[in-house]
């Protein structure tokens, strides 16, 4: 059983169409929510680290969002330079000796 | 400030061949950690070490093994090499140990084993 599941897998979007994405967990001992942003031949590029449920972090057209279970990337009016995929990773307490734990991703294409 | 620099950038060996890749971590930073990511798939932890001791590993056999430097350099060494190691490796820096601090990763190397 995947530890961090993200869905959609793939999602493509209009110019200017909002929309979100999820990532849901099942470890225990949270201690930290990461979202990365990676772009084709390049590594992930960090964006938010969440720690407790209610917590809410913005950058320009992002919204990351945590509730005990899953967090949401909210993506408002996008343009196609944000087209990426989209990764989700945890770190929790009797992980890897600090290593995230990531998911599969999203990959979201915006469309002129 | 320079960022996580890695080579080569790719590479081609043959199964049973041994392969090392190697990463220059980010200035200031003290941890390095090692993921493999396959082809649509997420990066995988190999392990981390922080000031020349590895201090976590993931899920991989002792084939996978490493090394960091005074500078904070590191390499990742890869013995009997499989067809399945076939993948973007990527090295990512810290400070802090990366305790809930972000990662700054490098654009990896792309392994092809053939």
């Amino acid at each position: 059983e995947d530890q961090v599941t993200q869905s959609p897998e793939a999602l493509r979007l209009q110019e200017g169409e909002s929309s979100s994405l999820n990532c849901s967990y099942t470890v225990s001992g949270l201690r930290g929510l990461f979202w990365y942003r990676q772009d084709p031949g390049k590594g992930p590029e960090f964006l938010f680290t969440l720690y407790s449920a209610g917590e809410e972090k913005e950058k320009e057209r992002l919204k990351a969002t945590l509730t005990k279970k899953e967090s949401f990337l909210h993506i408002t009016a996008p343009k196609p330079e944000d087209s990426a995929t989209y990764l989700c990773a945890v770190q929790y307490s009797g992980g890897g000796a600090d290593g995230l734990t990531f998911g599969k991703g999203t990959h979201l294409i915006i469309q002129p | 400030e320079t960022g996580v620099t890695q080579s080569p950038t790719h590479l081609i060996k043959t199964r049973g061949q041994q392969v090392t890749l190697r990463c220059s971590s980010q200035s200031g930073h003290n941890t390095v950690s090692w993921y493999q990511q396959a082809l649509g798939q997420g990066p995988q932890f190999i392990f981390q070490y922080y000031r020349e001791e590895e201090n976590g590993r993931g899920n991989f056999p002792p084939r996978f093994s490493g090394l960091q430097f005074p500078n904070y350099s590191s390499e990742l060494n890869v013995n009997a090499l499989e067809l399945d190691d076939s993948a973007l490796y990527l090295c990512a820096s810290s400070d802090n140990r990366g305790l809930n601090e972000k990662l700054f990763f490098g654009s990896g190397t792309q392994l092809s084993v053939l």
